[in-house]
């Protein structure tokens, strides 16, 4: 089984909102990350989190705010976001950092977010 | 870092073959190769990590030259399922960081 859930499947915000985005993972991974897809565009990592510790965070704003309570589940908790902010935001795992290694990404559907 | 794809597009009659390379400015380690088809999630077809290697999913191959620091994916024989947009992702030294090409978006028709 290789999935990766992620709840909610839409979300429409407005800029003074807070909402939280959901990733789970049963498959005992210990590397975890969130990206960002606009249309046509590949995907653009954020923030990856290794044994529930941050390890990368490629300079996102602080209105996202990542959260990895524990080794199945990651959150991304977003508050006063931009009209530009709207995207696709994927969360992948892997059992451990995947990169340079034989380690695989394995994506979620994704949550499609727009801010009003 | 980011890999540079090429072509940008493809469009096929079932039936035909393509190649979809990928190539780095940088020493790759690894090459992950992943299809996205339009408003779902990349979904992982191969890695290849040794240069030289080639590995194979049914009638989609690929190989690995490590010294020229490139990668090539090989569609044989396409079908309807493979029209979506393809992703090679390199990775370097830096664990826990997968650099994606822009995309080349393959198109099959009947």
């Amino acid at each position: 089984d290789t999935e990766v859930t992620q709840t909610p499947k839409h979300l429409v915000m407005g800029m003074t909102n807070k909402k939280s985005l959901k990733c789970e993972q049963h498959m005992g991974h210990r590397a975890m990350y969130w990206y960002k897809q606009k249309a046509k565009k590949p995907p653009e990592l954020m923030f990856v989190y290794s044994y529930e510790k941050l390890s990368i965070n490629e300079s996102v704003p602080s209105r996202f705010s990542p959260e990895c309570p524990n080794s199945s589940l990651l959150n991304l908790h977003l508050h006063a976001l931009q009209p530009e902010d709207s995207a696709l935001y994927l969360c992948a795992s892997s059992h451990r950092l995947a990169g340079g290694t034989q380690e695989t990404q394995y994506f979620g559907p994704g949550t499609r977010l727009l801010v009003l | 870092q980011q890999p540079v794809q090429s072509p940008q597009a493809v469009i096929l009659r079932e039936g035909e073959d393509a190649v979809i390379n990928c190539s780095s400015s940088k020493a790759l380690y690894s090459v992950h190769w992943y299809r996205q088809k339009h408003g779902e999630a990349p979904v992982f077809l191969m890695i290849l990590l040794k240069g030289g290697e080639q590995k194979g999913h049914e009638k989609i191959s690929a190989s690995f030259n490590e010294k020229k620091q490139q990668s090539s994916l090989y569609l044989t024989a396409s079908q309807l399922s493979y029209s979506g947009t393809y992703f090679c992702g390199t990775g370097g030294s830096t664990l826990g960081r997968l650099y994606f090409g822009r995309g080349t978006q393959l198109t099959v028709w009947p």
